[in-house]
């Protein structure tokens, strides 16, 4: 079956605007998870969703970021007012809750902001 | 929170030999270890995984073992070949609970032939 996929694949923005990131997760899968991954270095937990539980925000680095996941399904990444420290991959991920617990992930999208 | 430390950042074996990379962990609640390879470029793919009421588990060439006393686990990659060349990435997480996957900085992984 489809994998995860995200888009875009690459966003190029200036600094000081808006992004939006997509992530569609597998279908079926009702945990889904967002991470960033700065050029060279591990991969950094921003923000899950599980089911219609609150999304456990903990790992977002600052109130310009923010995530929704609509209908169980699609969610989207949002970086308001985007800083050069923003660059980075970011992967979506998405498992089952019940176990198997394999987090599979997109392919990521590549954001530079300039 | 979960810290999960990882070593050596970075490791050159030759073609045949046996290379092997560690993990510790902070949290003694965490009870799943799943280990991932990056390709330069590609996204992290799962190789294999452990839950902590297991010591050790084996997959063909790779294998993990924990020891939850001590809050550590490892990898070990036998008969090394090119195409294992990669990044590899331990994480930590909570099943049940905070399944976040919390990361080791990752050990970039060389096979020479």
């Amino acid at each position: 079956g489809a994998g995860v996929s995200q888009s875009p694949s690459n966003k190029v923005t200036e600094k000081g605007k808006d992004v939006e990131l997509r992530c569609d997760p597998i279908s079926g899968h009702t945990a889904l998870y967002w991470y960033r991954q700065s050029l060279g270095q591990g991969l950094e937990f921003l923000i899950y969703f599980q089911g219609n539980s609150a999304p456990d925000k903990s790992g977002l680095p600052s109130d310009r970021f923010s995530a929704e996941r609509t209908g169980g399904s699609v969610s989207t990444l949002t970086i308001q007012r985007t800083q050069q420290e923003d660059s980075a991959v970011y992967l979506c991920a998405s498992s089952l809750d019940q176990g198997p617990y394999e987090q599979y992930f997109g392919p990521g999208t590549r954001l530079t902001v300039t | 929170g979960e810290n999960v430390e990882q070593h050596p950042s970075t490791l050159s074996v030759q073609e045949g030999d046996s290379a092997v990379i560690k993990c510790t962990y902070s949290d003694s609640a965490s009870n799943y270890f799943p280990w991932y390879k990056q390709e330069l470029g590609k996204r992290p793919q799962l190789i294999i995984d452990i839950r902590s009421n297991v010591g050790e588990k084996k997959d063909q060439r790779i294998a993990v073992t924990l020891n939850k006393t001590a809050k550590h686990f490892s990898l070990h990659i036998t008969e090394t070949q090119p195409e294992d060349s990669a990044v590899y990435f331990c994480a930590a997480s909570i099943v049940g609970g905070a399944q976040k996957l919390v990361f080791g900085q990752g050990t970039r992984l060389t096979i020479n032939p």
